[in-house]
């Protein structure tokens, strides 16, 4: 049974420029939330994503956008990078409704020069 | 603004010396305090979910308990292999389903 499957694992972009990140959930997940987890820091909440809308939003500015296909896989957009958003983006899944047990991917680690 | 604080933020024990690591929330009420643990370079895993104070979880070494504004995870006996970083995180009330996790305690057991 695969689990959260994350991609790209790493990559390198400069300021400016726009990125995406893709994520396919646990089998049997319906519920994909994305987390930026900087250097030393806990993850913090982007945005959950269920039934091809986004549920909830953390504080976040509109350059993270995103997007749930029918399969349930999701992608995290940033437009317009900035230095500070060198992080380890992770994915997490659930079942929609579950409080708290998400099941989190190995992340996308993406540096901004 | 809703908090999530852990200490101590670093801990380096011998293998077999028993201690605990807390976590504290600011909000009175929660949905949920949940507790993952984090290898480098992967993503966190989760360990345990506790929703009222006096609940109790236990798996392995690790043991966790919830007051009304605090949380411990008590490591017994710890082997290197629990070396790790352990997070926790909460949910609060009013609907979001985001979690707030703290910055995490990095564990290291020494053989």
């Amino acid at each position: 049974d695969a689990g959260v499957t994350q991609s790209p694992t790493h990559l390198i972009k400069t300021r400016g420029q726009q990125v995406t990140l893709r994520c396919s959930p646990k089998s049997g997940h319906d519920t994909v939330s994305w987390y930026q987890q900087a250097l030393g820091q806990g993850p913090q909440f982007i945005f959950q994503y269920y039934e091809e809308e986004e549920r909830q939003r953390g504080n976040f500015p509109d350059r993270f956008s995103g997007h749930q296909f029918p399969n349930y896989s999701s992608e995290l957009n940033v437009n317009a990078l900035l230095l500070g958003d060198s992080a380890l983006y992770l994915c997490a899944s659930s079942l929609f409704g579950t409080i708290g047990e998400l099941f989190f991917g190995e992340g996308s680690r993406l540096t901004v020069l | 603004e809703d908090q999530v604080t852990q200490s101590p933020e670093a801990l380096r024990l011998q293998e077999g010396e028993s201690s605990s690591l807390n976590c504290s929330y600011t909000v009175s009420g929660l949905r949920g305090l949940f507790w993952y643990r984090q290898d480098p370079g992967k993503g966190p895993e989760f360990l345990f979910t506790l929703y009222s104070a006096g609940e109790e979880k236990e798996k392995e070494r690790l043991k966790a308990t919830l007051t009304k504004k605090e949380s411990f995870l008590h490591i017994t006996a710890p082997k290197p292999e629990d070396s790790a970083t352990y997070l926790c995180a909460v949910q609060y009330p009013g609907g979001a389903d985001g979690l707030t996790f703290g910055k995490g305690t990095h564990l290291i057991i020494q053989p």
